[in-house]
C-alpha cells in the first residue's frame, strides 16, 4: 500500500491564482482530512469528509473548497491564493466508522509558497 | 473539543526517560487522550492512545490518572533520532474522528 500520497511535493503560486493540491488514499478509509501548518505551529484542521460526498468546515476553511467524489480522492481548491496561504497542506486518512480508529495516517505534505 | 496546555519544550539525553505531560481540565467523559509526533518536513504519526490507567505500546507508555485532568507521555530511553514535536491531543473522535492539534512540545535530545 502507498498509504497517503499528495502531489505536488512543492509549488510556488503568484497573488490571486488557483490550483487544486491532490490527495489520495489507498486504505479504503472513510475519513479523510486536510490540514495546513505554518512555521513552527500546530496544525489547523480546513476541512474533513466523513465519507464520499461528505464534508465539513474544521477550523480554517475561508479561502478554500474541498470535494469527495469516491473515497480514495479528496481534493483541495485553493481560490485567488494570498499570501497568508503560504504554508504546508497535510492530507490525513482514518477508517472512521461505528468504532472508529482514532489513528489518522498523514500524506508527506505539500509546501505551498505565495508570492 | 478540550483544550489541551502541554509545555513548548524539553531537552533530554539519549538513554534518559523523558516524560511529557499535557493538561486538558476540561476533558468530557466521551474523550480520548491521542499523542502524536511529528519529524521535521514530516506529517504526524500516531504513538499512543488511551482513555484512563495505563496503556503501553512498543513506542511509548501512556498515565492518565483518576480525574484524567492530564496525561504523561512516557518515552524511555531516548534516542538522538526522537527528537521531534510530540502532540497531545484530546476529543471524542467517534462520529468525525476530528483532531485539533495544539502547538506540541519540542523534544531536543542530546548526546
Amino acid at each position: 500500500n502507498a498509504g497517503v500520497t499528495q502531489t505536488p511535493k512543492f509549488r510556488i503560486l503568484k497573488i490571486g491564482q488557483s490550483m487544486t493540491l491532490q490527495c489520495a488514499q489507498d486504505m479504503n478509509h472513510n475519513y479523510m482530512y486536510w490540514y495546513r501548518q505554518d512555521p513552527g505551529m500546530g496544525l489547523k484542521l480546513i476541512y474533513y469528509s466523513v465519507g464520499a460526498g461528505i464534508t465539513d468546515k474544521g477550523e480554517v476553511p475561508n479561502g478554500y473548497n474541498v470535494s469527495r467524489s469516491t473515497t480514495e480522492d479528496f481534493p483541495l481548491r485553493l481560490e485567488l491564493a494570498a499570501p497568508s496561504q503560504t504554508s504546508v497542506y497535510f492530507c490525513a486518512s482514518s477508517s472512521g466508522g461505528a468504532h472508529p480508529t482514532y489513528e489518522q495516517y498523514f500524506g508527506p505534505g505539500t509546501r505551498l509558497t505565495v508570492t | 473539543l478540550a483544550k489541551t496546555t502541554q509545555p513548548i519544550s524539553m531537552d533530554s539525553y539519549e538513554g534518559q526517560e523523558v516524560n511529557i505531560t499535557c493538561s486538558h481540565n476540561n476533558i468530557a467523559t466521551n474523550d480520548y487522550i491521542t499523542w502524536y509526533q511529528q519529524f521535521p518536513s514530516q506529517g504526524p504519526r500516531f504513538i499512543i492512545q488511551g482513555y484512563k490507567t495505563k496503556v503501553t505500546n512498543e513506542v511509548a507508555s501512556l498515565f492518565i490518572p483518576a480525574d484524567r485532568k492530564s496525561s504523561t507521555l512516557s518515552l524511555p530511553r531516548v534516542s538522538l533520532s526522537d527528537t521531534a514535536v510530540y502532540y497531545c491531543l484530546v476529543g471524542d473522535h467517534s462520529n468525525t474522528g476530528k483532531l485539533i492539534f495544539g502547538q506540541g512540545t519540542t523534544l531536543q535530545v542530546k548526546p
